[in-house]
């Protein structure tokens, strides 16, 4: 079964400089999709960003950048010039399509906090 | 807005008491999916509707059942609650072929007391 791993329960980032948050993932699979969303506290889940497998080029949106890595399973996702609304939990998900129905697998996240 | 509505956004229930939270969904999405959210750990999945069919998770306890009357309400019951399912339950919604990812609702905070 796939997993995906979010090694630091908790950042934080000075207002206006750039934070990286880590995943990793295991999976037998080739072919799939990953994704970043973004949990404001007592708000909903919202995508941030997503990536295929099958890319090399890495995604971007806005300041939202990922790296990466198909070979070492690796997708990092890089928040640049941080603002206060950023702070929010972050999940890493990978879809799986194992058993014929599509579903996401999340990290366990991590808590963005933004210093003003 | 097109969107993914949980009722209640808190509820608390009694340690045994029969309790069902509500999802509707604007969007027209054929899945629907619910997820289980403890603090500090990854969502778990439940189970998922693909149109009328159920897709019950291998793990996820007889206690929770999950019923689709139509393509806009997905309804979670939890027959006889206990301390351990006091969690935050997400509901999520999405498209056939989809690739953007879940459209999800705010939530449902469960407190079992």
């Amino acid at each position: 079964a796939q997993t995906v791993t979010q090694s630091q329960p908790e950042m934080s980032v000075q207002e206006a400089e750039t934070v990286t948050l880590s995943c990793t993932y295991d999976t037998s699979e080739s072919d799939y999709y990953l994704f970043w969303y973004k949990q404001p506290p007592s708000r909903q889940m919202i995508l941030v960003i997503r990536q295929e497998a099958y890319k090399q080029q890495n995604a971007t949106e806005n300041r939202f950048s990922v790296n990466f890595q198909k070979a070492a399973k690796s997708f990092s996702l890089k928040i640049s010039d941080s603002q206060l609304g950023d702070a929010a939990m972050y999940f890493c998900a990978y879809r799986s399509t194992q058993g014929g129905s599509e579903k996401l697998v999340f990290g366990k996240g991590t808590k963005l906090t933004v210093n003003p | 807005d097109a969107m993914v509505i949980q009722n209640p956004r808190y509820q608390v229930t009694q340690f045994g008491k029969p309790v069902t939270l509500s999802c509707s969904q604007t969007l027209n999405h054929n899945v629907m999916y619910w997820y289980q959210q403890k603090s500090s750990q990854a969502p778990k999945l439940l189970f998922h509707y693909y149109d009328k069919d159920f897709n019950n998770e291998a793990d996820t306890p007889d206690n929770f059942q999950s019923r689709r009357p139509n393509t806009s309400f997905c309804f979670l019951d939890i027959r006889s609650p206990g301390l351990g399912d006091a969690a935050m339950y997400l509901c999520a919604t999405s498209s056939e072929g989809w690739v953007d990812g879940y459209t999800f609702g705010s939530g449902t905070r469960l407190t079992v007391v």
